[in-house]
């Protein structure tokens, strides 16, 4: 089945230590996103993808890092630098925008620090 | 990028339609309009997406008027299981480095027996 996979499905981490979430697809997209969620809220951008090899800044980039060495992987570090990284964090994956694109959301993971 | 703007919270009764407005008042000519859903927990599902007039799929309608500053979601005789949170979101079309799909914060619908 084609998807979007995200592990894990819950990560606790101490304080201080970088954690790297993984995010593989096999839809043969060429976009790729990871969003923030905390409780309540709507999604924010962290950082986005077009192509593998090139990412662009979202609207929350700061204590994070991504990578896109190939194209089904997109992984997303959480550094010691991020202040409050409790959230639940969404990967996706969707073809150039344009007419009939629908982005393709992983389940999630929730990042608890401890 | 255009703005959304969406009602926070909405409240229903199963087998009533639904119909939950967003404004989009500086969409470009060639963006299109994307709603999807969100249960808890959960990844955001895609529901539906327009550019004008009218678009209707097994799940739902999507109105969207002429001057197409404004979209309707209209979800027929909801049931317990609409209960979601969904978002309206407008995107450019074409492959660009500043082509992202940004999402606002969202309508909370509940739906009761």
């Amino acid at each position: 089945d084609g998807g979007i996979t995200q592990s894990p499905k819950y990560l606790f981490r101490k304080e201080g230590q970088n954690v790297t979430l993984s995010c593989e697809q096999n839809l043969n997209h060429d976009a790729m996103y990871w969003y923030r969620q905390d409780p309540g809220q709507g999604l924010r951008l962290i950082y986005y993808s077009q192509i593998v090899n090139d990412f662009q800044k979202g609207d929350i980039a700061e204590g994070y890092s991504v990578s896109r060495e190939k194209k089904e992987s997109f992984p997303l570090t959480v550094t010691s630098a991020q202040k409050n990284p409790t959230a639940f964090y969404l990967c996706a994956s969707s073809p150039p925008l344009g007419a009939d694109t629908e982005a393709f959301f992983g389940q999630g993971t929730r990042l608890t620090v401890v | 990028l255009a703005k959304t703007t969406q009602p926070i919270s909405m409240d229903s009764y199963e087998g009533q339609e639904v119909n939950i407005t967003c404004s989009h008042n500086n969409i470009a000519t060639n963006d299109y309009i994307t709603w999807y859903q969100q249960f808890p927990s959960q990844g955001p599902r895609f529901i539906i997406q327009g550019y004008k007039t009218k678009v209707t799929n097994e799940v739902a309608s999507l109105f969207i008027p002429a001057d197409r500053k404004s979209s309707t979601l209209s979800l027929p005789r909801v049931s317990l299981s609409d209960t979601a949170v969904y978002y309206c979101l407008v995107g450019s079309a074409g492959y660009s480095s500043a082509s992202k799909i940004i999402f606002g914060s969202g309508t909370r619908l509940s739906i009761r027996p």
